[in-house]
């Protein structure tokens, strides 16, 4: 599975939109960048996931550049409430693939006020 | 629609012992996997199970075993306990023939081995 890079934390006001990077660049082809996030005390939360096309939610936007080997999370109008760890993950397209998820030490998102 | 949910939330055990923790799927999802999660880490794959079967697993000894129940509920069982054991278990489950289903977390044991 391809490694991602991200930074180690991350300060954002609330109201703002928070852009979080992510370096995937020896991914593959058929590998799928998937976010997600864990708010102290609870477990992972799925957010957004995608293959080369940029991809909006109701939680957040992902932008994956042309060549894929980065992406950005934008969260629109960030809150106190999104204050978590943000994970990057590449998965592999394909059934059993699945349950390996590879996490990183992921980046630790601050809200001010 | 109920989540994952697992139990029990908080457990405190001995070295030696055995623990026993449990998952139940978010309806509608077949397979469940296992995560362990170290204080300041991310999670670590221990396995997942899928028709009642081992599928995958990561890096973790034997003393780390599982089950699958027919309504699709799991097991992770954990034998001769070692203080290093202490962690946040995390159960995820997902369908696994819908491509790119993206697995769905419940809240976590938080084991704590003195």
């Amino acid at each position: 599975d391809a490694k991602t890079t991200q930074p180690t934390s991350m300060d954002c006001a609330e109201g703002r939109a928070a852009n979080l990077p992510c370096n995937h660049s020896t991914i593959s082809g058929n590998e799928y960048v998937y976010w997600y996030r864990q708010i102290h005390s609870q477990g992972p939360q799925y957010i957004i996931h995608g293959l080369k096309n940029n991809e909006t939610n109701e939680m957040a936007s992902l932008i994956i550049t042309e060549d894929r080997k980065s992406s950005t999370l934008i969260l629109p109008h960030a809150t106190l409430r999104d204050t978590a760890v943000y994970y990057c993950i590449v998965i592999p397209a394909g059934g059993t693939s699945y349950g390996k998820l590879t996490f990183g030490q992921g980046t630790i998102l601050t809200v001010h006020p | 629609d109920a989540g994952v949910t697992q139990s029990p939330t908080h457990l405190i055990k001995t070295r030696g012992q055995q623990v026993t923790l449990r998952c139940s799927p978010k309806s509608g999802h077949d397979t469940v996997s296992w995560y362990q999660q170290a204080l300041g880490q991310g999670p670590q794959f221990i396995f997942q199970y899928y028709e009642e079967e081992e599928r995958q697993r990561g890096n973790f000894p034997d003393r780390f075993s599982g089950h699958q129940f027919p309504n699709y509920s799991s097991e992770l069982n954990v034998n001769a306990l070692l203080l290093g054991d202490s962690a946040l278990y995390l159960c995820a489950s997902s369908f696994l023939r819908e491509e790119n289903q993206p697995q769905h977390f419940g809240d976590g044991t938080r084991l704590s081995i003195l």
